[in-house]
């Protein structure tokens, strides 16, 4: 069953932490991606992956970093988070054809920064 | 730069009545279009897609929609909704350019009572 797996499911973090988000996936999807979600803002992209080693900012890029060391696995970092980060962080991956192209959500990390 | 607008924050039906929700994007090319579901406290799940072909796209659980190119729409609509639709629901776009990702609009959310 193709999927996108993002652990943990629920994380509480104090101002300032460092925050590690996981995602997987068992499809050998070149790209991947975050988005966040907040209330009234739909969901915005914050980090696009090509390949291993090979990513580009999204439109919301500021406070993050991320890490692709392999294919099927893509990393969101928040160093030293803040309470505005606070947000429903969702990755993605997608087979790059053009006349094909699918993107599988992950079900979501809830994030709660205090 | 592409967009999505979905002018309904929120839609109530009753069970077994008909459904429409309404999703214009702005794209000067031809676009890919996506309508997803999230059910409460779930990831985004596709319903159904649109790539350049027939307007009329069915979907999962008697969904389907239609484009329009005069309209720049992408209507989603069901014939006979269950208690169980009740969700939100996201249009986007994508300019076929997997290296962009999706444009969400900001969601419906469907509330359905007996």
């Amino acid at each position: 069953d193709m999927k996108v797996t993002q652990m943990p499911r629920y994380l509480i973090k104090r101002m300032g932490e460092n925050v590690l988000l996981e995602c997987g996936q068992d499809m050998s999807h070149e790209t991947m991606y975050w988005y966040r979600q907040d209330p009234g803002l739909g969901l915005q992209l914050i980090y696009i992956s090509y390949d291993v080693d090979s990513n580009s900012e999204g439109d919301i890029p500021k406070g993050y970093r991320v890490s692709r060391k392999k294919r099927e696995h893509f990393s969101l970092i928040l160093d030293s988070a803040k309470t505005n980060q606070t947000s429903v962080y969702f990755c993605a991956s997608s087979f790059p054809d053009r006349t094909n192209s699918d993107y599988t959500f992950g079900s979501g990390t809830r994030l709660l920064v205090i | 730069a592409q967009s999505v607008t979905q002018p309904d924050a929120r839609v109530t039906v009753s069970e077994g009545a008909s459904l429409q929700l309404r999703c214009k994007y702005s794209y000067f090319g031809t676009p890919y279009l996506f309508w997803y579901v999230q059910y409460p406290r779930q990831g985004l799940q596709l319903l159904l897609k649109y790539y350049p072909g027939d307007p009329v796209v069915q979907g999962v659980n008697g969904f389907e929609a239609e484009f329009s190119k005069s309209n720049s729409s992408f209507h989603l609509r069901k014939a006979s909704v269950h208690w169980s639709d009740w969700a939100v629901y996201f249009c986007a776009v994508s300019t076929g350019n997997y290296a962009q990702g999706l444009t969400f609009g900001l969601g419906t959310r469907v509330s359905v009572f007996p």
